[in-house]
């Protein structure tokens, strides 16, 4: 049973491109989160969804930052013309409908 | 303020110790306190998940929640050297009929247990 997949692992943007990143839920699990984790500090939640909808995004930067768990396909994290201060480390996690989340091993996004 | 504070360390100790970590909170909302370890460069592991006040003990792991005095702490029994990682609280408003979801983390308190 595969765990929670994230790729790109590692993704150098340079200023004002665009990031995708992409999760893959456990088998079974209808909940996806993101969080952002910057160097030195804790995770920080970002928004959590289940399949074509958005549950709760209050931790979604109001600009730039967009995220889609699609009927088909993996949730996608996007984010729009990177800055430096967008350099961190994001992870996903999923959750069946009750019950702990399991993390994915991380996107780290270098904006150069 | 934080909602969570926890110490970021280092935490040194020599193998065999006992490591001592803690959180505390200001919201009193949260109902259920986690802790997670996170070794370098991968994703975070859940070790052990409370309600309420009280212990929970999972072999050479327990965690502690006192409620009243929002303070949470995890203790490391017998360390090893592949202890060494970094610790984070986490804490949730939700109820056990749903999701864990949003979770508050501490920052992380980095642990070396050296040989």
């Amino acid at each position: 049973n595969a765990g929670v997949m994230q790729n790109p692992r590692h993704l150098v943007r340079r200023r004002g491109q665009e990031a995708r990143l992409r999760c893959s839920p456990m088998k079974g699990h209808s909940h996806v989160y993101w969080y952002r984790q910057l160097p030195e500090e804790g995770l920080k939640f970002m928004v959590y969804l289940q399949k074509e909808n958005i549950i709760d995004e209050s931790g979604m930067p109001k600009e730039r930052f967009s995220a889609e768990f699609p009927k088909e396909g993996p949730s996608i994290l996007r984010i729009q013309q990177v800055v430096r201060g967008d350099s961190a480390a994001y992870f996903c996690a999923s959750s069946p409908p009750t019950g702990e989340l399991f993390f994915g091993e991380g996107s780290r996004l270098t904006v150069l | 303020q934080k909602e969570v504070e926890q110490d970021p360390g280092p935490l040194s100790v020599p193998e065999g110790a006992i490591v001592s970590l803690n959180c505390t909170y200001s919201n009193s909302a949260f109902q259920y306190f986690m802790w997670y370890r996170q070794y370098s460069r991968k994703g975070p592991e859940l070790l052990m998940y409370t309600y309420s006040s009280g212990n929970k003990e999972d072999g050479r792991f327990t965690a502690q929640v006192d409620k009243s005095s929002k303070y949470i702490s995890l203790f490391i029994r017998d360390s090893q050297p592949s202890d060494s990682a970094t610790y984070l609280c986490a804490m949730s408003r939700l109820p056990a009929t749903d999701s864990w979801g949003k979770l508050q983390f501490g920052a992380g308190t980095q642990v070396v247990v050296t040989p």
